[in-house]
C-alpha cells in the first residue's frame, strides 16, 4: 500500500495550463479505471473533481481534464485560475476494497 | 443535500480508545459504501477503512491501522462508526467520513481532528 507518486509542488500563471502526474503500479493505477482526483482547499475537505480516470462530476468546469496511460494518471487545468490554487491528490483503487492516494500536489498560481 | 457529520471525543492519551461516529442524512444510506480517511496535520491524504452496503460481509483496513481500528455502520440510525484502539501519537490526524459510489469518493464530512497526547 504505498502511496501514489504526484510533484510535491507545481505554480503556473494564470490563463496557462498545468499537469499533475499521479504514478502508480500494475497494481492499482495499472489495473483499474478507478483514478479520481480530489482538490482540497486550506482548511477544507477533498473535492471530488474527476472520477474514473477521465469523467468529470456535475458543477466541475471543463477546464479540468485527466487521462491515463499504463501506470500514470494525469490532471491538467487550462485557463488557470486563482481560485485553483489548492493541493490535489490523486486516488486509485487498489483491490480487495482497498485504496491508495498520491502524497498530494500543491498547485500555486503565480 | 447529502450530509455526513463526524463526530466523538477529540483528545485521547496514547493507548487510549475512542470511537469516531459518522451521522449521513439526504440520501438513502442503505445503498452507499463508507470509508473512513485521515489527514495528519500538515500531510496528505490516507486511506483506512471500508464498509460495503452489506455491513460486515465486505470490510477492509489499511495496513497502518488493521487490528487496532473497526469500522461499522448501523443503518437504523444511517450512522457509520470507527472504533480507534492502541491509539499512538501518529494517528493524531482530521479524520473524514467519506461515502463511496462505485469506487469513487463523492462526499466527504467536514472531518474530526482527534489528537493522541499526553
Amino acid at each position: 500500500q504505498s502511496a501514489l507518486t504526484q510533484p510535491r509542488s507545481v505554480s503556473e500563471s494564470p490563463g496557462q495550463s498545468v499537469t499533475i502526474s499521479c504514478t502508480g503500479t500494475s497494481s492499482d493505477v495499472g489495473s483499474y479505471n478507478y483514478v479520481s482526483w480530489y482538490q482540497q482547499h486550506p482548511g477544507k475537505a477533498p473535492k471530488l473533481m474527476i472520477y474514473d480516470v477521465t469523467e468529470r462530476p456535475s458543477g466541475v468546469p471543463d477546464r479540468f481534464s485527466a487521462s491515463k496511460s499504463g501506470n500514470t494518471a494525469s490532471l491538467t487545468i487550462s485557463g488557470l485560475q486563482a481560485e485553483d490554487e489548492a493541493d490535489y491528490y490523486c486516488c486509485s483503487y487498489a483491490g480487495r476494497y482497498s485504496w491508495v492516494f498520491g502524497g498530494g500536489t500543491k498547485l500555486t498560481v503565480l | 443535500e447529502v450530509q455526513l457529520v463526524e463526530s466523538g471525543e477529540r483528545l485521547v492519551q496514547p493507548g487510549g480508545s475512542l470511537r469516531l461516529s459518522c451521522a449521513a442524512s439526504g440520501f438513502t444510506f442503505t445503498r452507499f459504501s463508507f470509508n473512513w480517511v485521515r489527514q495528519a496535520p500538515g500531510k496528505g491524504l490516507e486511506w483506512l477503512s471500508y464498509i460495503g452496503e452489506g455491513g460486515s460481509s465486505n470490510i477492509q483496513y489499511a495496513d497502518s491501522v488493521k487490528g487496532r481500528f473497526t469500522i461499522s455502520r448501523d443503518n437504523a440510525r444511517n450512522s457509520v462508526y470507527l472504533q480507534m484502539n492502541s491509539l499512538r501519537a501518529e494517528d493524531t490526524a482530521i479524520y473524514y467520513c467519506v461515502r463511496d459510489f462505485n469506487w469513487v469518493f463523492d462526499y466527504w464530512g467536514q472531518g474530526i481532528l482527534v489528537t493522541v497526547s499526553s
